[in-house]
């Protein structure tokens, strides 16, 4: 069945960096878009960002352009979320998503169970 | 604020029918297709509803979709206390270039 497993989320300073992971079974990985969707403690959900299938389109939210990057190793099946200049408000619930095209859409049919980041002095 | 606009909250009692809107513009639902989500509370959304109203495999056919211009809906028929969730729309938008979200609609079964 498919499986989407997040890792990597902490407490962090304001200004340092957390890499998120996203481990993929059950499908073929390298067939599928992928996003992150985070959602702030008792707030609703807030697309970040997402890759084409290959890694060779990305897109982020305005929020997080020129500090976050995702990435992808579809030989290892993992999306990634380089996250650097944290701040306060980053503080969420990232969620990985599949989206049910090669490019990036919007978010679909399968979530991960989230990871928390918390970014607090 | 988002750039779809939902109802914070909905509610009905059981065995009614509920409707949540969905409402966007041009550049977003007026162009592209909706999805929903439905989330219980510490858990990850789920896939409702997408293509506007189509249903995956195991979601009940008390949950339909449809859309119309530039606002998209949800109805839940026959409502059980189960239904009782965070439900959340999303489309594509083609000015900012990336999928937006609504702010969410809390549902209570009365």
């Amino acid at each position: 069945q498919v499986q989407l497993v997040e890792s990597g989320g902490g407490v962090v300073q304001p200004g340092r960096s957390l890499r998120l992971s996203c481990a993929a079974s059950g499908f073929i990985f390298s067939r599928h878009g992928m996003h992150w969707v985070r959602q702030a403690p008792g707030k609703g959900l807030e697309w970040v960002a997402a890759i084409w299938n290959d890694g060779g389109n990305e897109k982020y939210v305005d929020s997080v352009e020129g500090r976050f990057t995702i990435s992808r190793d579809n030989s290892k099946n993992t999306l990634y979320l380089q996250m650097n200049s944290l701040r306060v408000e980053d503080t969420a619930v990232y969620y990985c998503a599949r989206d049910h095209t090669t490019r990036a859409t919007i978010p679909s049919d399968y979530w991960g169970q989230g990871t928390l980041v918390t970014v607090s002095s | 604020q988002s750039v779809l606009t939902q109802p914070p909250s909905a509610s009905g009692a059981p065995r009614q029918r509920v409707t949540i809107s969905c409402s966007g513009s041009r550049s977003n639902i007026g162009r592209n297709t909706v999805n929903w989500f439905q989330q219980f509370p510490g858990m990850a959304p789920k896939l409702l509803i997408y293509f506007n109203s189509q249903r995956p495999s195991g979601v009940p056919d008390r949950f339909s979709g449809s859309e119309s211009g530039t606002s998209a809906s949800l109805a839940i028929s026959g409502l059980q206390s189960e239904d009782e969730a965070d439900y959340y729309c999303a489309s594509w938008d083609d000015n900012l270039n990336g999928p937006v979200f609504g702010g969410g609609t809390k549902l209570t079964v009365l």
